[in-house]
């Protein structure tokens, strides 16, 4: 099946700096992808949606200067937090669509993030 | 997109099918019902997805009656491997919205 890849796995940052975590689509281009956060014993939040050349769609209540989503080409997006907090501590998911048909969303392994 | 409504936990045991249903009440024409698994600490995992009436695969068995107002997804023969969270999803596919899901816990 298609495989989406995210770097890193985890990462420990301190309070006030910024850290990036990449999603790939290893073999399929992907038109979409989508960023979720997901804290401990609770379901997946979705944060934004973005679209290949175009800025994203962010969810509300998501700070969009705080969560910076580049999706530069069809196989790589990128989400910075930006200025760290403790509280941004949590499992960070991206997801990538092939497109409108169904069965074509798949997700990566997830990002632990730490701010200490 | 459809709001969902899971139950909260399950327990089963081992070899035993576990059938895990789903309300969907504002479900849209559009609309497919998707179930993922998820594991601590890893993404959400496809399991089936279907339209109307019964869809099966390798893995689980899908019913969904002629309304579509729900849905259940029955695993046969569960394993302790089959412990996780489950995802009833409800929607066109261009963006999924997670409900609360489903912790089923499979014991000996």
């Amino acid at each position: 099946g298609a495989v989406v890849s995210q770097h890193p796995s985890w990462v420990i940052c301190k309070s006030g700096t910024s850290v990036k975590i990449e999603c790939r689509s290893l073999d399929f281009q992907a038109t979409t992808m989508f960023w979720y956060r997901q804290f401990p014993k609770q379901s997946l939040m979705l944060m934004a949606t973005s679209n290949e050349g175009s800025k994203a769609t962010y969810e509300q209540g998501v700070e969009k200067d705080k969560f910076l989503i580049n999706h530069a080409s069809l196989t790589l997006s990128t989400l910075t937090v930006t200025s760290a907090h403790p509280e941004d501590s949590s499992f960070y998911i991206c997801s990538a669509s092939r497109g409108r048909d169904r069965n074509t969303i798949y997700f990566g392994e997830g990002s632990w993030l730490t701010v200490v | 997109l459809a709001k969902t409504t899971q139950p909260i936990s399950m327990d089963s045991y081992e070899g035993q099918e576990v059938n895990i249903t789903c309300s969907h009440n504002n479900i849209a024409t559009n609309d497919y019902i998707t179930w993922y698994q998820q594991f601590p600490s890893q993404g959400p995992r496809f399991i089936i997805q279907g339209y109307k009436t019964k869809v099966t695969n390798e893995v689980a068995s899908l019913f969904i009656p002629a309304d579509r107002k729900s849905s259940t997804l029955s695993l046969p023969r569960v394993s302790l491997s089959d412990t996780a969270v489950y995802y009833c999803l409800v929607g066109d596919m261009r963006k999924l919205i997670f409900g609360q899901g489903t912790e089923l816990s499979v014991k000996p």
